[in-house]
């Protein structure tokens, strides 16, 4: 069965440092892999997405993620992190349920918080 | 602005009251999703229509009863909830529900159950 494990459930970072936020899936083919972003009472935002192609993918806000299949794992990434990052992450994986129909399994999220 | 409106933002209802949350998508989508975050556990997903037709029921119990009415709208009727049922409940959208399609969330409807 899909599955997606988030490790870290909360990542205190400085603002101005980097970011590498961990994700890992299983699935049996090759997937389609998603970072959303959940700011407080707010709903999901797409980051980026990885379908094919270039295992390094670039997103919104200054994101990237790596594809690596070997490790099985999509880590987002951030070179400077700036207190308007502090909010929950949450990796997701395509996944089918039937035919060509398919959905989203997603981790337990990561909570970031921004120290000044 | 993402697209998917939810509404209301906060419902608070007894457990013998019937409510219902409303989701409206104005990316002309054909797909629309509802789903529970619950805190500490992954976002669980209820129910999946396509054309407004359902496809996906995650084993939900019947106190939830959805209807799509056209590929616009949502809703989700709620009767007899449970405490445990209070969470936030999210609706998304997509193209379609084929493999791969990437989903719109609205900002969720707080739920709280007394």
């Amino acid at each position: 069965a899909q599955s997606v494990t988030q490790p870290d459930i909360h990542i205190t970072v400085s603002e101005g440092a980097s970011l590498e936020l961990r994700c890992n899936y299983s699935y049996g083919a090759t997937p389609y892999l998603f970072w959303y972003v959940q700011s407080p009472g707010q709903g999901l935002q797409l980051l980026l997405k990885y379908f094919s192609g270039d295992t390094l993918v670039q997103g919104i806000k200054g994101f990237e993620a790596e594809f690596k299949r070997s490790q099985s794992s999509f880590n987002l990434r951030k070179p400077s992190v700036h207190w308007s990052d502090a909010a929950e992450y949450f990796c997701a994986v395509g996944a089918f349920y039937g035919g060509s129909q398919g959905n989203l399994i997603f981790g337990k999220g990561t909570k970031l918080s921004v120290k000044p | 602005e993402t697209g998917v409106t939810q509404t209301p933002r906060h419902l608070v209802m007894g457990m013998t009251n019937k409510k219902s949350l409303k989701c409206e998508q104005h990316l002309g989508h054909n797909a629309m999703y509802w789903y529970k975050q619950s805190a500490k556990k992954p976002l669980e997903l209820m129910f999946v229509y396509s054309l407004e037709e359902r496809v996906e029921n995650n084993s939900v119990p019947s106190r939830f009863s959805p209807e799509c009415p056209n590929s616009s709208h949502l809703f989700l009727h709620l009767h007899t909830l449970q405490p445990e049922d209070s969470a936030l409940y999210l609706c998304a959208s997509s193209q379609d529900e084929t493999y791969g399609n990437i989903q719109y969330f609205g900002a969720g409807t707080r739920l709280s159950v007394l």
